[in-house]
């Protein structure tokens, strides 16, 4: 099946500085991606929508200036979380719709970021 | 208010019994609804995806049930394993709606 992969899978920053996420679909093309946040034994939260060619769309209460998002390729998008403080720690995941039948949803495996 | 309730919230059986889970929805428009598998630390893992017409699919000892009219959904799980626990995520599609989960654990 369709893989997608994240790296780094996890992160320990300190408070200030600026962290990049990669996500990346392996053997298949993706126009769109999304980034979700997960807290501690929390659900999934759509952060944002990643569109190759043009701008991010942020969910709403997501600052777009602090969590910058680029999709510079069909099989790559990056999230940098800018300025990172320690109550942006928290488990990041991408996914990415497949290009097949079936618009299946793949998950990449998750980043953990600490911020101390 | 989440469109998307799952239940129970965590859930603890023995090793080959099995299980219910149940996920109740009012997202709409509706396109699908799908039932994820998500170990600690990892990304979810796709078990099941139904459309409006389907009622019922399963997914080797995974059995998910859709009913469009009660929008209610279950995913059975038969013959438990130690590896069955993790947190299973129930998720509405049109516009991606998550649940918040139940939790799973299998003991020995």
């Amino acid at each position: 099946g369709a893989v997608v992969s994240q790296h780094p899978s996890w992160v320990i920053c300190k408070s200030g500085t600026s962290v990049k996420i990669e996500c990346r679909s392996l053997d298949f093309q993706a126009t769109t991606m999304f980034w979700y946040r997960q807290f501690p034994k929390q659900s999934l939260m759509l952060m944002a929508t990643s569109n190759e060619g043009s701008k991010a769309t942020y969910e709403q209460g997501v600052e777009k200036d602090k969590f910058l998002i680029n999709h510079a390729s069909l099989t790559l998008s990056t999230l940098t979380v800018t300025s990172a403080h320690p109550e942006d720690s928290s488990f990041y995941i991408c996914s990415a719709p497949s290009d097949r039948v079936g618009y299946e949803q793949y998950f990449g495996p998750g980043t953990r970021l600490t911020v101390t | 208010k989440n469109q998307v309730e799952q239940s129970p919230q965590s859930l603890i059986i023995l090793e080959g019994k099995n299980c219910t889970l149940q996920c109740n929805y009012t997202v709409s428009p509706f396109s699908n609804l799908r039932w994820y598998k998500q170990d600690t630390g990892r990304g979810p893992v796709s078990l099941t995806i139904m459309t409006f017409s389907e009622n019922t699919k399963s997914n080797g000892r995974y059995t998910a049930t859709l009913d469009a009219d009660t929008k209610q959904s279950s995913l059975h799980i038969t013959a438990s394993q130690l590896s069955d626990s993790a947190s299973y995520i129930c998720v509405v599609a049109g516009y991606m709606r998550f649940g918040a989960g139940t939790r799973l654990t299998v003991k020995p």
